[in-house]
C-alpha cells in the first residue's frame, strides 16, 4: 500500500474563514511534507515534518500553519487566505529523513479556491 | 542547493512512437532520481526511479537512463498509448526535499 490519502478533495473558502486540510499516510513513514502547486507548475516545498518535528519551514506565510498530530497524521491549517493562495495542495510522504533519497508518495492533493 | 533543469517543456507524438525527456542536475553528490507522472487534476505518481549505482532501469514500456558524468538522466517512454497523456516531472534530492524540474506535458495523438 502506497497510498498517502488527503480530504478534502475540493475546498471554497472565504477570506475570513478558517479550515484544515488532513493528510494520512499508514506505510510506516516517518517524514511528511506540504506542497503547494499552482497550474502549469511543478510542486513548491511549503513545511517538512521529520519524526513528528517541523523540520524545514520555507519561509511560508503564518496564515499557513502545520500540525502533525503523530506519524500518520499530518494538517494544514488555514485562516486569512488571500485569492493568490488557490491553488492545488499535495502531500507526500517518505520513510526516512527529509533529504528525500528514498520513494516518496503524493496524495491526490486539495484543489484549493480562496474567494 | 540542487537545481534540476527539464526538456522540452511540451511533447506531442503519435501513438505507438517513442518519448524521451531530459533532465540535468548541479549537484553531483546527488544519488536518487525519480519520475512522477501527474494526470489532471490528481497528485504526482511515482512511475519510476533510479539509484547511482545503476545506469539504467527499465519497468514494462518506460525506462530511465543516468549519466553521472554529465548530470543527466532521462525518461523514455515506448511504444505510446493514450492514457500516457499527462505533465511528468523529473525530479533530484536536495537538503530541503525534492527538486522538481519544469515539468513536460506530453500528449500523445491517436
Amino acid at each position: 500500500d502506497t497510498e498517502v490519502t488527503q480530504t478534502p478533495k475540493h475546498l471554497v473558502m472565504g477570506m475570513t474563514n478558517k479550515k484544515s486540510l488532513k493528510c494520512e499516510q499508514h506505510m510506516g513513514h516517518r517524514a511528511m511534507y506540504w506542497y503547494k502547486q499552482k497550474a502549469k507548475k511543478p510542486p513548491e516545498l511549503m513545511f517538512v515534518y521529520s519524526y513528528e518535528k517541523l523540520s524545514i519551514n520555507e519561509s511560508v506565510p503564518s496564515r499557513f500553519s502545520p500540525e502533525c498530530p503523530n506519524s500518520s497524521l499530518l494538517n494544514l491549517h488555514l485562516h486569512a487566505l488571500q485569492p493568490e493562495d488557490s491553488a492545488l495542495y499535495l502531500c507526500a510522504s517518505s520513510q526516512g529523513p527529509s533529504n528525500m533519497n528514498t520513494e516518496a508518495f503524493f496524495g491526490q492533493g486539495t484543489r484549493l479556491t480562496v474567494v | 542547493g540542487e537545481n534540476v533543469e527539464q526538456h522540452p517543456s511540451t511533447l506531442s507524438v503519435q501513438e505507438g512512437d517513442s518519448a524521451v525527456i531530459k533532465c540535468t542536475y548541479s549537484d553531483s553528490a546527488s544519488n536518487y532520481f525519480p519520475w512522477y507522472k501527474q494526470e489532471l487534476g490528481k497528485g504526482p505518481q511515482l512511475i519510476i526511479d533510479i539509484r547511482s549505482n545503476v545506469g539504467e532501469k527499465k519497468d514494462q514500456r518506460i525506462a530511465v537512463t543516468l549519466n553521472k558524468t554529465a548530470k543527466h538522466f532521462s525518461l523514455h517512454i515506448t511504444e505510446t498509448q493514450p492514457e500516457d497523456s499527462a505533465v511528468y516531472f523529473c525530479a533530484a534530492p536536495s537538503v530541503r526535499g525534492l527538486s522538481f524540474g519544469a515539468g513536460t506535458t506530453v500528449t500523445v495523438r491517436a
